[in-house]
């Protein structure tokens, strides 16, 4: 059955690296027909893209977080993850991990994680 | 970057009657524009893509319409399932943007 699911530390430290992963089952994420990416939610408010990427190793990220955020791929254990250097408070949400269609660009996220809370607190 | 902007924030209707939500792009989006339901405590949910097509399992009463700049969800008849925080996406151009969200509430 399809299923993605975030895991990673709910607390990060200001100033430190945020680190999650995304654990896919039912699909690999070597298929040529997804993209892979990374969604935010801060607490009250709407949703944040952060990046997407391809099993070719093609990513996007959103330009303003372009200077911290790195999405890699783990075709080994059909995982993949997020970085996210520096982190301040404005970093603190529910983070989703999703798969993205391709048709034959990349489109919507059609299959969601459950969401991870991080909370960026000293 | 595309700006969605969502109206109203907040729509307040009762059950077994009709709901129209907006969505306006600031700039063209050609038909690249997905809706998605979100309620509390749990991630969103493909509803609408390509503007009007519905995703898989999506009950009839959902419908989208417009193009360009101009979108529109529209439930008919409510069930009380319905009442959640609706989402639109663009995905014409890179970097993909979402718009901050209209609240269905019961009225």
């Amino acid at each position: 059955q399809l299923h993605l699911q975030e895991s990673g530390p709910g607390l990060v430290q200001p100033s430190e690296t945020l680190s999650l992963t995304c654990t896919v089952s039912g699909v690999s994420i070597s298929s040529t027909h997804y993209y892979w990416g990374w969604i935010r939610q801060p607490p009250g408010k709407g949703l944040e893209w952060i990046g997407s990427m391809y099993y070719s190793g093609n990513t996007y990220y959103k330009p303003s977080l372009k200077s911290r955020v790195t999405i890699s791929l783990d075709t080994s254990k059909n995982q993949f993850s997020l970085k996210v250097t520096s982190v301040t408070a404005a970093d603190t949400a529910v983070y989703y991990c999703a798969r993205q269609r391709v048709v034959p660009t990349p489109s919507t996220f059609d299959i969601w994680g459950q969401g991870t809370t991080v909370a960026v607190s000293s | 970057e595309v700006v969605l902007t969502q109206s109203p924030a907040t729509l307040s209707v009762s059950p077994g009657e009709r709901a129209t939500l907006s969505c306006r792009a600031s700039q063209s989006v050609s038909s690249n524009l997905a809706w998605y339901q979100q309620k509390p405590g749990q991630a969103p949910r493909l509803l609408i893509y390509d503007a009007s097509i519905r995703a898989t399992g999506i009950p009839a009463r959902f419908s989208g319409s417009g193009s360009g700049t101009e979108f529109t969800l529209t439930i008919s008849s409510l069930q009380s399932e319905d009442f959640a925080v609706y989402h639109c996406q663009e995905y014409n151009n890179w970097p993909y943007t979402f718009g901050q969200g209209t609240k269905l509430e019961i009225k």
